[in-house]
């Protein structure tokens, strides 16, 4: 079965501050998606991965795939109170059908 | 554009019952899947529908169901409610057809359910 590994599960960080957010996926898979959750809210599609070294930026966030090492990385660039929210990734299969992560809870603080 | 509309928001039932929630895709949107997320299991598949067909399924027992009708518009349900099928149901809709590559999926609001 796939497995979908992120890691952390829960950040904690300054403004101002950068890090990253990792995905480990367990099979072969040319298509990762990124998505936000506020809380009690539905999931936001944050990035489409299409092909091994895909990169994506959109404002303080950056997405790359490496389909070899079976590795998605999110990078947060300057964290800003906003981006506080729960992240996943998720691999995509056939069919419109996606194993998701178990979720990074990122917590930005002033 | 509206988005992707699920309803209710909200449900209460009892165990043993039955409950059938909807979802309306995008328009123009032929494919929608359904997820279940809890606390404990996160995010699972549940399955896919495209044009009336139930593509994929994914691990949950005969209980739990689905359609979708020529409008695209989709439906699940669980009969005999169990204390564990209490979560946040939520559909996504696409585009795409056969090729899954391009557009990735939209997700509704969600409905909570919870069984007592």
């Amino acid at each position: 079965e796939l497995k979908v590994e992120q890691n952390p599960l829960f950040l904690s960080m300054q403004e101002g501050k950068n890090y990253t957010i990792y995905c480990n996926y367990s099979t072969t898979s040319d298509r990762l998606y990124w998505y936000r959750q506020d809380p009690g809210k539905s999931l936001e599609s944050l990035f489409v991965l299409l092909s091994n070294g895909a990169v994506k930026q959109e404002g303080r966030l950056m997405a790359s795939l490496d389909t070899k090492a079976r590795l998605s990385t999110l990078h947060i660039t300057a964290a800003v109170h906003d981006l506080s929210a729960t992240y996943f990734c998720a691999v995509g299969l056939y069919l419109g059908q996606f194993y998701f992560g178990t979720g990074t809870s990122l917590t930005v603080i002033p | 554009k509206a988005g992707v509309t699920q309803t209710p928001r909200y449900l209460i039932k009892t165990r043993g019952q039955q409950v059938t929630l909807s979802c309306s895709p995008i328009s123009g949107h032929r494919s929608v899947s359904w997820y279940q997320q809890t606390p404990g299991q996160g995010l699972q598949f549940l399955f896919e529908y495209f044009s009336e067909t139930q593509r994929n399924k994914g691990n949950f027992p005969g209980r739990f169901s689905g359609r979708q009708f020529s409008n695209s518009r989709s439906e699940m349900n669980v009969s005999t409610l169990e204390l564990g099928d209490s979560a946040l149901y939520l559909c996504a809709s696409s585009p795409q057809g056969n090729h899954l590559r391009d557009y990735g999926y939209t997700f509704g609001s969600g409905t909570r359910l919870t069984v007592v």
